[in-house]
């Protein structure tokens, strides 16, 4: 069954770096695309960036400063990493898979983890 | 970037009830729309991708219609299981942006 589940700290500190990792079962790293999405509390989806099995990586420009996405094909994961973190980003963290539709070339989120809540806190 | 706006934010409705969800995009996106469930606690679930086009395993109630700039989604008899927050997402153009949610409650 194809399932991804997010792990990493819930709590880091104003300044600090968020690291999430992203681990992808039942399906191959080397397929499609793999992204980042966050939520804050009581506000709308954000979408962060995404990663290409060869490594290459699409950022939002409204974080790309501060955040690097990156993949382990040995691992089957891929991870993120935002710096110079505030209360901001406190959010719910989800990955997904972006894919592309055989219908045309439209590309859509068809499969997320359960997310994680990080909170950015002293 | 693309704005993507939906109305109403949130609504109330009873089982058996057909519940309809717009979207409006700041620029045409030709069929590039996604709509997605997403429930307490849960992964979100994509529905309808290419603006009409039903997800696998999703029931045929859903239906998503609309191209260039207004989408609908369109719920014919409302579920139990439905109750939920309900997403658009353009992929028109990066960045991917999605609008602010339309959360369905019970009546």
């Amino acid at each position: 069954q194809e399932q991804l589940q997010e792990s990493g700290p819930g709590l880091v500190k104003p300044s600090e770096t968020l690291s999430l990792t992203c681990t992808i079962s039942g399906d191959s790293i080397t397929s499609y695309y793999w992204t980042w999405i966050r939520q804050p509390p009581g506000k709308g989806l954000e979408w962060i960036g995404l990663i290409y099995f060869s490594g290459n990586a699409i950022y939002n420009p409204s974080l790309k400063s501060r955040v690097t996405i990156s993949a382990d094909t040995s691992k089957n994961q891929f991870s993120l990493k935002l710096n110079s973190l505030t209360a901001a980003d406190t959010a719910v963290y989800y990955c997904a898979r972006e894919r592309i539709a055989a219908e045309g070339p439209v590309w859509y989120f068809d499969l997320w983890g359960r997310g994680t809540l990080v909170t950015v806190s002293s | 970037d693309i704005q993507m706006t939906q109305s109403p934010s949130s609504l109330s409705a009873s089982v058996g009830d057909r519940v309809t969800i717009t979207c409006r995009a700041s620029q045409s996106i030709s069929n590039y729309l996604n709509w997605y469930q997403h429930r307490p606690g849960k992964a979100p679930k994509l529905l309808i991708y290419v603006a009409s086009s039903l997800q696998s395993g999703v029931p045929s109630r859903f239906r998503g219609s609309g191209s260039g700039t207004d989408f609908t989604l369109t719920i014919s008899s409302l579920q139990p299981e439905d109750f939920a927050t309900y997403y658009c997402q353009q992929s028109y153009s990066s960045p991917r942006t999605f609008g602010q949610g339309t959360k369905v409650e019970i009546k």
